[in-house]
């Protein structure tokens, strides 16, 4: 069965500081992975998209990183911010369509001044 | 360019009841998809629609029914509300399938 494990849950960390969250992911195979941001009774916004071949990518203070043939991920926040207090989902797709998606259950992230 | 909208916003239903609710996707955007999304399952996918058809569906009951129109507008219909449908609903649109999803802001629904 596909499966997305997001870890921690939960976070809480000071304003300025970094942070990584982890996305293991058991989705065979794999077409491509997908960070979301998403606040409090709003929807996801999509922060990075990678495939197979990539390793990193960065949107600005937010860089995930890729290792396929461990099948995990992690998204690196830089310098928090009090707007970074969000949940965060991995999202990972098979080939072949929606039916090939899975979605991790998230990390709830606080950041605190 | 205006993002992906939602209606409504808010809904509060008495079990029993039917609700539908709608979506406007991006201009040119022609994949809709829906997903229920509870704090204990995270989001699920319900289900995508391209160009008026149903392409792929999630493991949902057939109470939950969908379409699309030529616009690309979509559609979402739940018969025979039950508590456990309380839930955010959000609608997503893309070009094309397997490209880049942007999510609408979801229709809070509450079955009481």
């Amino acid at each position: 069965k596909n499966q997305v494990e997001q870890s921690p849950q939960s976070l809480i960390i000071l304003e300025g500081k970094n942070c990584t969250l982890q996305c293991n992911y058991t989705v065979s195979p794999f077409s491509n992975l997908r960070w979301y941001k998403q606040d409090t009774g709003r929807g996801p916004v999509s922060l990075t998209i990678m495939t197979f071949s990539e390793n990193t990518k960065s949107n600005g203070r937010y860089t995930a990183t890729l290792d396929a043939d461990t099948k995990q991920s992690s998204l690196h926040i830089t310098a928090s911010q009090l707007s970074d207090s969000a949940s965060y989902i991995c999202v990972v797709s098979g080939p072949g369509g929606y039916q090939k998606v899975t979605f991790g259950t998230g990390t709830k992230l606080q950041v605190i001044p | 360019k205006a993002g992906v909208t939602q209606t409504p916003r808010y809904l509060i239903k008495t079990r029993g009841q039917q609700v539908t609710l709608s979506c406007s996707p991006i201009s040119g955007h022609r994949s809709v998809s829906w997903y229920q999304q509870t704090p204990g399952q995270g989001l699920q996918f319900l289900f995508e629609y391209f160009s008026e058809t149903q392409r792929n569906k999630g493991n949902f009951p057939g109470r939950f029914s969908g379409r699309q129109f030529s616009n690309s507008r979509s559609e979402m219909n739940v018969s025979t509300l039950e508590l456990g449908d309380s839930a955010l609903y959000l609608c997503a649109s893309s070009r094309e399938e397997n490209t880049e999803a942007f999510f609408g802001q979801g229709t809070r629904l509450t079955v009481v």
